[in-house]
Formats: C-alpha cells, structure tokens, sequence
C-alpha cells in the first residue's frame, strides 16, 4: 500500500496570506490527525477527522482549520499567517482512533 | 495535558543500553512510540494496551505500567541506526486524542 502522501513539500509564505495544505491517507484510512512540529513545543496535535467529521481539536487558533473529503483525503487552512507559524506540519492516518497512526513526510512552511 | 519524557537527550557508544521513560497524570488507555530521524517523519515503533503487557522488536522493547501511568523504551546493545529522537504518545481513558511528550534525542556514537 501506498503511504500517506503530503503536498506541497516545502512552501514560503508571507506573513498575512493563507496557505492550504493537503494530505492523502494510506488506502482505506478514515482518520488522518494533523499536527504542528516545532523545535521549542514538539508534536502539537492539531486536530482530527474521521469520516469527514472533525472529532477533536486541539488548543490552537481559529485561523487553524481543516475538512476531510469523502475520498479521506484531508486538507487544513491556517489564514492570516503570523512568522510564528513557521513549523513542519505534519499528518498522520490510522484505520480508527486509539489505534497506530501512520505519518506522512510533512510539509515545512516558512512564513517570512 | 502532554506526557512528560525523560531524559530530554542521551548519549550513548555503539553496544550500550539505554532506557527512555514517559509517564502521565492521567489514567492511560494506550501508549505509542515513534522514532523520527532529523529531516524525516516519525516512524511506529510499537503501541502498548493497559494491561502492563511489554512488547518487543528485536533490540527494542517497552513496558507499560498502568498502575503508574507509565512506559518505558529500552533499547538494548544499541547501533548507530538508533539515533533519533524518541517520541511517546499517549491516548487516556476518557479521549482518543494522540497528545505526545517532547521527545527524548538519542545519539549512538560509533
């Protein structure tokens, strides 16, 4: 089976724009969790989906903001961007909750 | 509330042992560790149940005392392709949200 797959990789971004990130998950996956990587706070959950539903939230911003598709795939919107946004992002797919999460290689946002 | 690790960093030579730790205030349904490599996404290493079961794989197993709301990682007879940082998530009881420690930063020198 094919991972999960993140795009894009690698984004710039200026302070103030927004950015939309995508995440597929793993075949048959119907919850992928999203969370931020920083030096200074580690994994920090942002929230989760599962069957297009949000179930969790974790203690973030509203600029923070995700949906899920039919299809599982999953995107997460985070408007007006603030440098402290800087982070890899990254997102994680499993079968149900409470059980292994499969993570995808993240996508590293820059905001200057 | 995150769980807490512990050492923060370890150094070690090709050959010794090491144990990571990871405990909780809460009453703990499961705990999950991932190792990452710099650059790379966290990778599973192996899920433990309440039920204080110990897993292993190959020179890396870990325990779960549930009384303690604790886990351990032990890495025996370590090789250099253990360096990386070391991560336990924990889901509680009550959720079944994912919420991980900082993380423990394991070097293996040759």
């Amino acid at each position: 089976k094919a991972g999960v797959t993140q795009t894009p990789r690698y984004l710039i971004k200026t302070r103030g724009q927004q950015v939309t990130l995508s995440c597929s998950p793993i075949s048959g996956h119907r919850s992928v969790s999203w969370y931020q990587q920083t030096p200074g706070q580690g994994l920090q959950f942002l929230f989760e989906y599962f069957s297009e539903t949000q179930r969790n939230k974790g203690n973030f911003p509203g600029r923070f903001s995700g949906r899920q598709f039919s299809n599982s795939r999953s995107e997460m919107n985070v408007s007006t961007l603030e440098l402290g946004d800087s982070a890899l992002y990254l997102c994680a797919s499993s079968l149900e909750s409470r059980v292994i999460q499969f993570f995808g290689p993240g996508t590293r946002l820059t905001v200057l | 509330q995150q769980p807490v690790q512990s050492p923060q960093a370890v150094i070690l030579r090709e050959g010794e042992d090491a144990v990571i730790n990871c405990s909780s205030s809460k009453a703990l349904y499961s705990v999950h560790w991932y190792r990452q490599k710099h650059g790379e996404a966290p990778v599973f290493l192996m899920i433990l149940l309440k039920g204080g079961e110990q897993k292993g794989h190959e020179k890396i197993s870990a325990s779960f005392n549930e009384k303690k709301q604790q886990s351990s990682l032990y890495l025996t007879a370590s090789q250099l392709s253990y360096s990386g940082t070391y991560f336990c998530g924990t889901i509680n009881n009550a959720g079944n949200m994912l919420t991980f420690g900082g993380g423990t930063r394991l070097m293996v020198k040759p």
